[in-house]
């Protein structure tokens, strides 16, 4: 069964504190790695998707990497708008629908 | 604005009803999506479609229906067999180009049981 597991689910930061969130996965047929950044009560914003082990995607303070296996999203020097949760899901070659993890809810504190 | 449009933003449901959510797209995409989320929970895809009149359940379908008559809409009908309804709903649309695969969501709306 294919499965995604995101750790850790809740995140508390220091402003400046930098550090990563993990997104392990267990699927047949990887087609792409999707991170999407979701306000409370508000639909998710997509941030990077990754296709091949060995790919990097950068914005502002995010930085998506990929393995076979797990996606890091490495947050430097984060800010208190940096908090909400981050959702990664994975797209499989068999079709378009996106397979989501639980989410890591990200707090940064000033 | 390009967007995805969910109405409304807060909907309650009396025991037995049948409620309607309102998705509607203007990015010209083909394929739209129904996702449920559960308080601290990921999104769980409830019914897909990839093309107008046609449309798959997704993993958790059982309770709802949905129609695809026009490519600008997809509205999603929690039924009384829904016997939990209440959580986020959110609607997705995705398109052709490069982007052909990335999800766009819209705000969602947000179900409560009276």
């Amino acid at each position: 069964e294919d499965q995604v597991t995101q750790s850790p689910e809740a995140l508390r930061l220091q402003e400046g504190e930098s550090s990563s969130l993990n997104c392990s996965y267990t699927v047949s047929g990887l087609r792409g790695l999707f991170w999407y950044r979701q306000d409370p009560g508000k639909g998710p914003e997509f941030l990077f998707t990754l296709y091949s082990a060995g790919e990097e995607k950068e914005k502002e303070r995010l930085k998506a990497t990929l393995t076979k296996k797990e996606s890091f999203l490495h947050i430097t020097a984060p800010k208190p708008e940096d908090s909400a949760t981050y959702l990664c899901a994975v797209q499989l070659n068999a079709g378009n629908m996106l397979t989501f993890g639980g989410g890591t809810r990200l707090m940064v504190k000033p | 604005d390009g967007g995805i449009t969910q109405s409304p933003k807060y909907l309650f449901r009396k025991e037995g009803q049948n409620v309607t959510l309102s998705c509607e797209q203007n990015l010209n995409h083909d394929a739209m999506y129904w996702y449920r989320q559960d308080p601290g929970q990921g999104l769980r895809l409830i019914y897909y479609s990839q093309i107008v009149n046609d449309f798959q359940k997704g993993d958790i379908a059982e309770g709802y229906s949905v129609s695809r008559e026009k490519k600008e809409s997809f509205p999603l009908t929690v039924t009384s067999a829904q016997k939990n309804p209440t959580a986020f709903y959110l609607c997705a649309s995705s398109g052709g180009g490069r982007a052909k695969n990335i999800q766009y969501f819209g705000a969602g709306t947000r179900l409560s049981v009276l």
